[in-house]
């Protein structure tokens, strides 16, 4: 069974600082896609990445593929109060289905 | 432009009651549909998917069912609620296999 384990769970942190969010996993993946989810809402498609090594920027927003497909990350520069969410990642697998991770709860606070 | 419509918002309900959920795509033909279900602040969990007309996966036993009465129209249901079925429900669809999910905005369901 692909699991996807995301880290850290939760996460607070203050305006302007940096982070960056893990998203980990014993299997590759021919696909990764990270997705925020605001209170109330569906997730919503930041970015897919498909190519080990990928590095993919939205903004202040850096996402990478690891060379393995195996794991991901996202890293935030200058955190801002708008950046507040749910992060999740999902792994596509062989069959192009979602493996989802069970999210970072991020808050940025002014 | 494509557009999804999921409805209630909101629903609270007694545990052994019914429930049905829809779930409407606009602006595409033929989409993948999907139900998913969502523990507070945590990951997705796939319920029921759908590549057509009349044709439903299941992906966790359970006593919730799926029905694609139309091509852009899914419907969740279930004939006696559990508590353990409480959850954030939401409904996506997508243009094939492989490619990725658009999500409605849930249905918060709360079990009394």
């Amino acid at each position: 069974t692909q699991l996807l384990e995301q880290s850290p769970q939760f996460l607070s942190i203050q305006e302007g600082e940096n982070l960056t969010v893990y998203c980990n996993s014993s299997s590759v993946f021919s696909s990764l896609q990270w997705y925020r989810q605001e209170p109330g809402e569906g997730p919503v498609l930041l970015v897919t990445v498909v190519t080990g090594g990928e590095v993919k920027k939205l903004k202040r927003l850096t996402f990478q593929f690891g060379d393995a497909r195996k794991d991901s990350s996202l890293h935030i520069t200058a955190a801002q109060p708008g950046d507040t969410g749910l992060y999740l990642c999902a792994g596509g697998d062989s069959n192009y289905q979602l493996i989802w991770g069970a999210g970072t709860k991020l808050i940025i606070k002014p | 432009s494509q557009t999804i419509h999921q409805w209630p918002a909101t629903l609270v309900q007694p545990v052994g009651s019914p429930l049905s959920l829809e779930c409407t795509v606009e602006g595409t033909s033929n989409p993948n549909l999907y139900w998913y279900r969502q523990a507070a602040g945590r990951g997705l969990q796939l319920l029921f998917y759908s590549v057509g007309i009349g044709q439903i996966s299941s992906e966790v036993p359970q006593n919730l069912s799926a029905s694609r009465p139309q091509d852009r129209q899914f419907i969740l249901s279930s004939k006696k609620l559990l508590l353990s079925d409480s959850g954030f429900y939401l409904c996506a669809w997508s243009a094939g296999t492989g490619a990725h999910p658009h999500f409605g905005d849930g249905t918060r369901l709360s079990i009394l």
